[in-house]
């Protein structure tokens, strides 16, 4: 059964700190794995996208990792701010069928103090 | 200029009742998604549809029946509601026509269904 696995499940951290989000999975045949940033009330919003031959990639002051030999990767956000306050979810993709069915993580929610 | 919309953005009513919610987008994109994410923030995906073609469809009950009638546009339907369909559903949309591939997707602001 393809599953992932976020860790922490919450956490708080001073505005200005860097932070690093953890996602475990065993999905198969892994296509690819983004992450994504949820506010309150309000649907998910893309922050990267990587493939199986990518191992890391940035958006602003998110980079994220993946190795797909232990099949982890994480989201590491440098000099947080307060609006970083949000669920962070993440999806992998299995290619199955002609098409990729995505199995998501239940998300770490992040709180960022002043 | 809102990219992925839906309506009603609230939605409370009755067990057995049949309720729809509608999606539209304005990105040009060939597919469409629905998703459902429960009270505990669990996103899951229920369909997909590419340029009006069902792609996905992840083991939904078939009171459950999305249409759309041009690829801009796809409205999920729900027969005789239950307590359980209670959640948040998403709307969302990608580029490529292969679903769920590796383009970005875009997400609509969701729709809060209550079932009393």
């Amino acid at each position: 059964k393809n599953q992932v696995e976020q860790s922490p499940q919450s956490l708080i951290i001073l505005e200005g700190k860097n932070c690093t989000l953890q996602c475990n999975y065993t999905v198969s045949p892994f296509s690819n794995l983004r992450w994504y940033k949820q506010d309150t009330g309000r649907g998910p919003v893309s922050l990267t996208i990587m493939t199986f031959s990518e191992n890391t990639k940035s958006n602003g002051r998110y980079t994220a990792t993946l190795d797909a030999d232990t099949k982890q990767s994480s989201l590491h956000i440098t000099a947080s701010q307060l609006s970083d306050s949000a669920s962070y979810i993440c999806v992998v993709s299995a290619g199955l069928r002609g098409s990729y069915i995505p199995t998501f993580g239940r998300g770490t929610s992040l709180i960022v103090h002043p | 200029d809102t990219a992925v919309s839906q309506t009603p953005k609230y939605l409370v009513t009755q067990m057995g009742n049949d309720k729809s919610i509608k999606c539209e987008q304005n990105l040009g994109h060939d597919t469409m998604y629905w998703y459902k994410q429960d009270s505990k923030k669990f996103l899951k995906i229920m369909f997909s549809y590419n340029n009006k073609e069902l792609i996905i469809n992840e083991t939904v009950p078939n009171r459950f029946s999305p249409k759309s009638p041009d690829k801009a546009h796809l409205n999920l339907h729900i027969n005789s509601l239950e307590l359980g369909d209670s959640a948040v559903y998403f709307c969302a949309s990608s580029l490529s026509k292969i679903a769920g591939g590796e383009d970005e997707q875009y997400f609509g602001p969701g729709t809060r269904l209550t079932v009393t």
